[in-house]
C-alpha cells in the first residue's frame, strides 16, 4: 500500500526557511505526481504544488517566488521549502499522491495522503 | 483563481438524515472537481473524482453531481462516522483551489 509520511521541523522563526520531507513508501515517485498542500487554522486549504514523474514542478503563483520543491529518488523522497516565513504560513502541511485516468473526461484526484504535519511560524 | 464557494459552512444533523452540500465555481470547471472528507485529527480522504464518481471503498450513501459551475454532494441516510468537514477541490485550473469546506455537526 502507498504511505506517505512527512517530517520537518514544528516551529520556525520568521524570516527564515521551512524545509519538509515526505517520504514515500509502497509506490516509486518516479511514476505519477507527488503534490504539497497545507491546510491553515480555521480550515482554509491551500495547494501549494506538485513535482512529477520526471521531476517537473508547478507551483501556486501566489507561492511561487518563495517555494521550491525537489525529490531524491534513491531515497524515494520529495521535499518542500518554503523562504521568507511569516506567521500567515503556520498550518498543518500535507504531502499527497496526485493520480488521475480516463473515463471519457480525464479525471484527476489525491487519494493517497501522509497525517500531516504541525508547522508554528513564531518567534 | 477559481474560487469555490461552499455553502453552507456548517450543518447540524441528525443520524438518518440526507444531507445536502453544494460547491459553486466562479467559472466553467466542466466536471473537474472532487469531494474529501476529513475528520478531527486526520488527512482528508477522497470520497469523489469527476464530480460523480465514488472513489474506491467509499460507501454508496455518498454521490456527487454538478457540472459546469454548480456542484453537490449528498450524503443519504447520514451516519454518525460521517461528521466531518467536507471540502471540494477544482483542477481544472491553476492554481487547484479548494472551498472553504462544509462542516456537519450532530444536532
Amino acid at each position: 500500500e502507498v504511505q506517505l509520511q512527512e517530517s520537518g521541523p514544528g516551529l520556525v522563526k520568521p524570516s527564515q526557511s521551512l524545509s519538509l520531507t515526505c517520504s514515500v513508501t509502497g509506490y516509486s515517485i518516479t511514476s505519477n505526481y507527488w503534490g504539497w498542500i497545507r491546510k491553515f487554522p480555521g480550515n482554509k486549504m491551500e495547494w501549494i504544488g506538485h513535482i512529477s514523474y520526471s521531476g517537473s514542478t508547478s507551483y501556486n503563483p501566489s507561492l511561487k517566488s518563495r517555494i521550491s520543491i525537489t525529490r531524491d529518488t534513491s531515497k524515494n523522497q520529495f521535499f518542500l521549502q518554503l523562504n521568507s516565513v511569516t506567521t500567515e504560513d503556520t498550518a498543518t502541511y500535507y504531502c499527497a499522491r496526485w493520480d488521475g485516468g480516463y473515463s471519457g473526461p480525464y479525471y484527476w484526484y489525491f487519494d493517497f495522503w501522509g497525517p500531516g504535519t504541525m508547522v508554528t511560524v513564531s518567534s | 483563481n477559481t474560487v469555490m464557494t461552499q455553502s453552507p459552512t456548517s450543518m447540524f444533523i441528525s443520524v438518518g438524515d440526507r444531507v445536502t452540500m453544494n460547491c459553486k465555481a466562479s467559472q466553467n470547471v466542466g466536471t473537474n472537481v472532487d469531494w474529501y472528507q476529513q475528520k478531527t485529527g486526520q488527512s482528508p480522504k477522497l470520497l469523489i473524482y469527476g464530480a460523480s464518481n465514488r472513489y474506491t471503498g467509499v460507501p454508496d450513501r455518498f454521490t456527487g453531481s454538478g457540472s459546469g459551475t454548480d456542484f453537490t454532494l449528498t450524503i443519504s441516510n447520514m451516519q454518525a462516522e460521517d461528521l466531518a468537514v467536507y471540502y471540494c477541490l477544482q483542477y481544472n485550473y491553476n492554481p487547484l483551489t479548494f472551498g472553504s469546506g462544509t462542516k456537519l455537526e450532530i444536532k
